[in-house]
């Protein structure tokens, strides 16, 4: 089974700009989460989808958004980019929305804004 | 919300003795805790992970324990070897119907040969 991918790896962007990642699940994956990864922050998550809807948020302003199609490949977009939005993306995917379940990680975007 | 510490943030062993990664939570709620590797340049893998009906876990040389009354839980790494070298994340999730893991700052353990 192929894994969780992730497009772009790499992204420069200024600020004021947007951005939009892309996030692949595993076939058969159905919950999609986002996670900020920073050196000063650690790994913080930001949202879930299942089924298409978002079932849990993060404590991130509403510059971050995101979305989930019904092939559960998912997107999240960042407005008005900041220089502190500068972080590795990551996604992970899980098969169903419910503790326990392990969640798989994406290589992660990472982005740079200048 | 939840807020998960980690310690220490570094650590370095001779290879062969153990490891010991310390974590605490703060929401009793929390059931579900997850330890995570991720070495340079990786993505995040689940290595070991641990159910709140459970005191403690094992996996080959690696093993957890939770403490429910303390809110705590750790790692323990024994015959370390080079390639355990890497930065490890405990992580607490406690939602019902969610996946999302709250993660401690990491450990960056150097295992020296």
């Amino acid at each position: 089974k192929a894994g969780v991918t992730q497009t772009p790896r790499y992204l420069i962007k200024t600020r004021g700009q947007q951005v939009t990642l892309s996030c692949s699940p595993i076939s058969g994956h159905r919950s999609v989460s986002w996670y900020q990864q920073t050196p000063g922050q650690g790994l913080q998550f930001l949202f879930e989808y299942f089924s298409e809807t978002q079932r849990n948020k993060g404590n991130f302003p509403g510059r971050f958004s995101g979305r989930q199609f019904s092939n559960s490949r998912s997107e999240m977009n960042v407005s008005t980019l900041e220089l502190g939005d500068s972080a590795l993306y990551l996604c992970a995917s899980s098969l169903r929305l419910a503790a326990y379940n392990e969640q798989f990680f994406g290589p992660g975007t990472r982005l740079t804004v200048l | 919300g939840e807020n998960v510490e980690q310690h220490p943030s570094t650590l370095s062993v001779q290879e062969g003795d153990s490891a010991v990664i310390k974590c605490t939570y703060s929401d009793s709620a929390s059931n579900y805790f997850p330890w995570y590797k991720q070495e340079l340049g990786k993505r995040p893998q689940l290595i070991i992970d641990i159910r709140s009906n459970v005191g403690e876990k094992k996996d080959q040389r690696i093993a957890v324990t939770l403490n429910k009354t303390a809110k705590h839980f750790s790692l323990h790494i024994t015959e370390t070897q080079p390639e355990d070298s890497a930065v490890y994340f405990c992580a607490a999730s406690h939602a019902r119907g969610a996946n999302n893991l709250f993660f401690g700052t990491g450990t960056r353990l150097t295992v020296i040969p």
